[in-house]
C-alpha cells in the first residue's frame, strides 16, 4: 500500500461547478478524516468519518459541503456550487482506529482552484 | 485540546541537532503530543508522538516534561530535507488543531 491516495491532485472548477475529492486510506485503516488548507494558514478539521458513519462534522461548513465513506469505496468530500473562497488544499488523513494511541496518516491533498 | 505555542521559525546547521520547543501548558492528562511537519506543496508527514515519556523513532526523539506542560522535538541530525514547518499538537481524538508552526531552516 503506498500510503493515503488522493485524487485529483489538482482540480479546476469554474464558480458553480461542483468539485468531488477522493480519498482511499491506508489499508487497513477504517478511519478518515478530511482538513482544509487555506492559502498561507495551518490546516483545519473537517469531518470525520467511518465506513458508512459520519462521526464528527464539526468542522463542516453548514451549506454546500458534504462528505461520505461508503462501505465500498473510497472517502468522498463533495463541494457543491463552489465559490472562489472554496480554493484550498483539501487533506485526508486515515487511521487503524480512533484516538491517539495511533498516529495520522496524511495524504498528498487534492489542491482545489475555483476560476 | 490544548493551546500550544511555538516559536515562528528557527535556524540550524546542516548535520547538527536541531531542538524545536513547545509549550503547552493547558494540555490534559490524556492528551497526547503531537508533531507533524509539512514541506511546501505536501501533505503533513507524522513525525512523533507520546503522551508522558520520552519517545524515540527512526526520524526524532521527543522528550516530555515531567510536568507535561512543554515538549521538545529533538532531530539529532539535521538533514537539508529536514527543512519544513513543525507542528506541535497537543491531543485531538482525530480533531488535530494545527497552529502557525515553526518554520525550520536548515543552512548547508
Amino acid at each position: 500500500n503506498a500510503g493515503v491516495m488522493q485524487n485529483p491532485r489538482h482540480l479546476v472548477r469554474r464558480r458553480g461547478q461542483e468539485a468531488r475529492l477522493r480519498c482511499s486510506p491506508m489499508k487497513g485503516h477504517s478511519h478518515v478524516y478530511w482538513y482544509r488548507q487555506l492559502p498561507e494558514e495551518g490546516l483545519k478539521f473537517m469531518v470525520y468519518l467511518q465506513k458508512e458513519n459520519i462521526i464528527d462534522e464539526s468542522g463542516m461548513p453548514k451549506e454546500r459541503f458534504s462528505a461520505e465513506f461508503p462501505k465500498e469505496g473510497p472517502s468522498i468530500l463533495r463541494i457543491q456550487q463552489v465559490v472562489r473562497g472554496d480554493s484550498a488544499a483539501y487533506f485526508c488523513a486515515s487511521s487503524p482506529q480512533h484516538g491517539d494511541l495511533y498516529g495520522y496518516t496524511f495524504g498528498s491533498g487534492t489542491r482545489l482552484t475555483v476560476v | 485540546d490544548a493551546k500550544t505555542t511555538q516559536p515562528n521559525s528557527m535556524e540550524s546547521n546542516e548535520e547538527e541537532p536541531v531542538h524545536l520547543p513547545c509549550n503547552h501548558s493547558t494540555i490534559s492528562g490524556t492528551d497526547y503530543i503531537h508533531w507533524y511537519r509539512q514541506l511546501p506543496s505536501q501533505g503533513p508527514e507524522y513525525v512523533i508522538h507520546g503522551l508522558t515519556s520520552n519517545v524515540n523513532n527512526r526520524m526524532a526523539s521527543l522528550a516530555i516534561a515531567e510536568d507535561r506542560k512543554s515538549s521538545t522535538l529533538i532531530l539529532h541530525r539535521a538533514t537539508l530535507r529536514d527543512a519544513a514547518v513543525y507542528y506541535c499538537i497537543g491531543g485531538s481524538q482525530g480533531n488535530l488543531i494545527f497552529g502557525k508552526g515553526t518554520k525550520l531552516s536548515v543552512k548547508p
